[in-house]
């Protein structure tokens, strides 16, 4: 069965602060894909990066980078030099060849209050 | 096109009543997905369409619960003989077939509060 980690439920930062979201997930699977995702106060969930389980290559977009490790099943994210507005909950989540559909498991979610 | 809609935004009901939302997709997408979250969690699987067709229903969906895609377009979530245990937000996601690069693009939700 799927399933994701997301082991700290809130984080704490003083703004430009670097902070990183840890996500430990399972699957039986060898194709599969890995997912992050912002929710915001407001309630709508922000698509942020998709990863394939063939892609191991970390990325970095802006102040956001991703460390995929298949070793450790691990899928981590950091936000550099932290804002305010980064304030909000991040979601990782799986979805592996046998779900159908596509369908996405989420993790708990991580909090991140970004304080100025 | 803006983005996935979800209407209403907020809804407070008795217990006992029923409730329906609507989600209307990105126009092109052809799939439909429907995800239950509720305070302090990550988001559920409830159920997805592939053009009008609903092909597969989570165990969290009880009798209580249908939904709907008519012509494969807007869908309908209804909750009968609402339980203040329904009380959760409910999320609306659509994509294409095939493109899952962007993942799915999701609604801002229906915060149901059942009292």
């Amino acid at each position: 069965a799927q399933k994701v980690t997301q082991a700290q439920t809130e984080i704490s930062v003083v703004e430009k602060e670097d902070v990183t979201l840890d996500c430990v997930y399972e699957t039986r699977d060898t194709t599969y894909y890995l997912f992050w995702y912002k929710q915001p106060p407001s309630g709508e969930l922000v698509f942020l990066i998709r990863r394939n389980s063939f892609d191991e290559q970390n990325e970095i977009s802006g102040r956001y980078s991703w460390n995929f490790q298949k070793s450790t099943s691990s899928f981590n994210f950091t936000i550099t030099a932290s804002q305010v507005v980064d304030s909000a909950v991040y979601f990782c989540a799986l979805s592996d060849s046998r779900a159908a559909g596509n369908k996405l498991t989420f993790g708990g979610g991580t909090r991140v209050l970004v304080k100025p | 096109d803006t983005g996935v809609s979800q209407d209403p935004r907020h809804k407070i009901t008795k217990r006992g009543q029923n409730v329906t939302f609507r989600c209307d997709p990105i126009s092109e997408h052809n799939r439909l997905y429907w995800y239950r979250q509720t305070l302090g969690q990550g988001p559920e699987f409830l159920t997805y369409f592939q053009n009008e067709a609903q092909l597969e229903k989570s165990r969290l969906l009880s009798d209580r619960f249908s939904a709907e895609r008519p012509k494969g377009s807007f869908s309908t979530l209804e909750i009968q003989r609402t339980e203040q245990g329904d009380s959760a937000m409910y999320l609306c996601a659509s994509s294409l077939v095939g493109r899952g690069d962007d993942g799915y693009t999701f609604g801002s939700g229906t915060r149901l509060t059942v009292v």
